[in-house]
């Protein structure tokens, strides 16, 4: 079955450290995201790719890093730098083009210990 | 900058009919989608417009107004499984990427 994968579902980390969240997707899309959900924010974009080997800034993107080196994998690293890590992490996946449905991952849950 | 708006939460009973408005500040205007997302999972895509008018498939409608710059989604013949947030989006770019989200309404339906 074509789909988007996030690993794991939960996380913890210790204060100070990195962690890298998974996203995968089989559905052949060019773009892909991330987005930050908190209690009452909505969405907030982090990063999104639009090809291999691209990424752009979103809103939040201070504190966090990405990379694109295969089609199918876009992983978010949450460096030690961001200040408040604590959230529901969302990957998604488009093909290019408005109006195109974005299929999200189940999330990844940071807590930070 | 890219902002939009909605109210954060909507109360309603089953049967009724509920509208969930959506107003919108955009650089450029490629469309407004909105999303469902049930508490805890993923965001799943409902519906888009890119013109003005209304979109209807099957209980749920969206119309978009771009001179107003507002859109809102209907729910109609409510059920306790429609509780859930709802998202208006808008891509920030042409190339339908980027999409930037609403705060979100949390729809509650009761018996």
């Amino acid at each position: 079955d074509g789909g988007i994968t996030q690993s794991p579902k939960y996380l913890f980390r210790k204060e100070g450290q990195n962690v890298t969240l998974s996203c995968e997707q089989n559905l052949n899309h060019d773009a892909m995201y991330w987005y930050r959900q908190d209690p009452g924010q909505g969405l907030r974009l982090i990063y999104y790719s639009q090809i291999v080997n691209d990424f752009q800034k979103g809103d939040i993107a201070e504190g966090y890093s990405v990379s694109r080196e295969k089609k199918e994998s876009f992983p978010l690293t949450v460096t030690s730098a961001q200040k408040n890590p604590t959230a529901f992490y969302l990957c998604a996946s488009s093909h290019q083009g408005a109006g195109t449905e974005a299929f999200f991952g189940q999330g990844t849950r940071l807590t930070v210990v | 900058g890219q902002s939009l708006e909605q109210p954060s939460e909507v109360t309603a009973v089953e049967g009724a009919i509920v509208q969930i408005n959506c107003t919108y500040q955009t650089s450029g205007f490629y469309g407004l989608s909105w999303y469902q997302q049930h508490d805890g999972g993923a965001p799943t895509f409902l519906s888009y417009n890119a013109l003005d008018g209304l979109e209807e498939t099957g209980r749920f409608s969206s119309f978009l107004s771009r001179s107003d710059s507002y859109g809102y989604l209907l729910l109609q013949e409510l059920q306790m499984k429609d509780s859930a947030s709802y998202f208006c989006a808008a891509p920030s770019n042409q190339a339908g990427t980027a999409l930037i989200f609403g705060k979100g309404t949390t729809l509650s339906v009761s018996s």
